[in-house]
């Protein structure tokens, strides 16, 4: 059974700062999704990540993939107040349901 | 195009309380999903539906029942409300019927039970 792993799952900063939140997974995963969710608003998709290897970068933020180690990360470059948000990474096991990991809180301060 | 719509926005319950949760697309997707979201835990998969006719179980079914109406409405139905149904409840939609393609959200339906 698939588990995804955020981390850290809370994360304060200072704009114009970088930053990589972690999304770890347990076994096989055909691709990864990134997700961002604003305050009391729906999910939105960011990324969809389909092979080892893969980058998908979307102006401060870059998602990549590495299926060996089963990480993906989603690096924040010169962080900005807009993009204070919770972002979610999902896996996809074999073709099955979405799993989706715990969130990552991130607060960008002025 | 409004994309995932979901009603009611907000919804109080007694215990025991019945009430159906509406979702409609209107992107002629042919997979529907309903997730419910609690605080540290991510989303978690109620139930989904590949197609019209067909709907299966995901990882937290009980307590609830679903019904794919037609291609684009999904409903979810809560029988006998319990404190532990409180939670954020999204419905998604996604072009095809397998996992892979991108799924798409509604606003999300906010729940507590008394």
């Amino acid at each position: 059974e698939l588990k995804v792993e955020q981390n850290p799952l809370f994360l304060s900063m200072q704009e114009g700062k970088n930053y990589t939140i972690y999304c770890n997974y347990s076994t096989t995963s055909d691709r990864l999704y990134w997700y961002r969710q604003d305050p009391g608003k729906s999910l939105e998709s960011l990324f969809v990540l389909l092979s080892n290897g893969a980058v998908k970068q979307e102006g401060r933020l870059m998602a990549s993939l590495d299926t060996k180690a089963r990480l993906s990360t989603l690096h924040i470059t010169a962080a900005v107040h807009d993009l204070s948000a919770t972002y979610f990474c999902a896996g996809l096991p074999g073709a099955q349901k979405l799993v989706f990991g715990q969130g990552t809180r991130l607060t960008i301060n002025p | 195009n409004a994309g995932v719509t979901q009603t009611p926005k907000f919804q109080v319950l007694k215990t025991g309380q019945s009430m159906t949760l509406q979702c409609a697309q209107d992107m002629n997707h042919n997979s529907m999903y309903w997730y419910r979201q609690d605080p540290g835990m991510g989303l978690r998969l109620i139930y989904y539906s590949a197609s019209e006719g067909t709907t299966d179980k995901g990882e937290v079914p009980n307590g609830y029942n679903v019904s794919r109406l037609n291609k684009r409405e999904f409903s979810l139905r809560l029988e006998s409300a319990a404190p532990s149904q409180t939670s954020v409840y999204f419905c998604a939609s996604s072009k095809g019927d397998a996992w892979a393609d991108t799924q798409y959200f509604g606003p999300g339906t906010r729940l507590t039970v008394l």
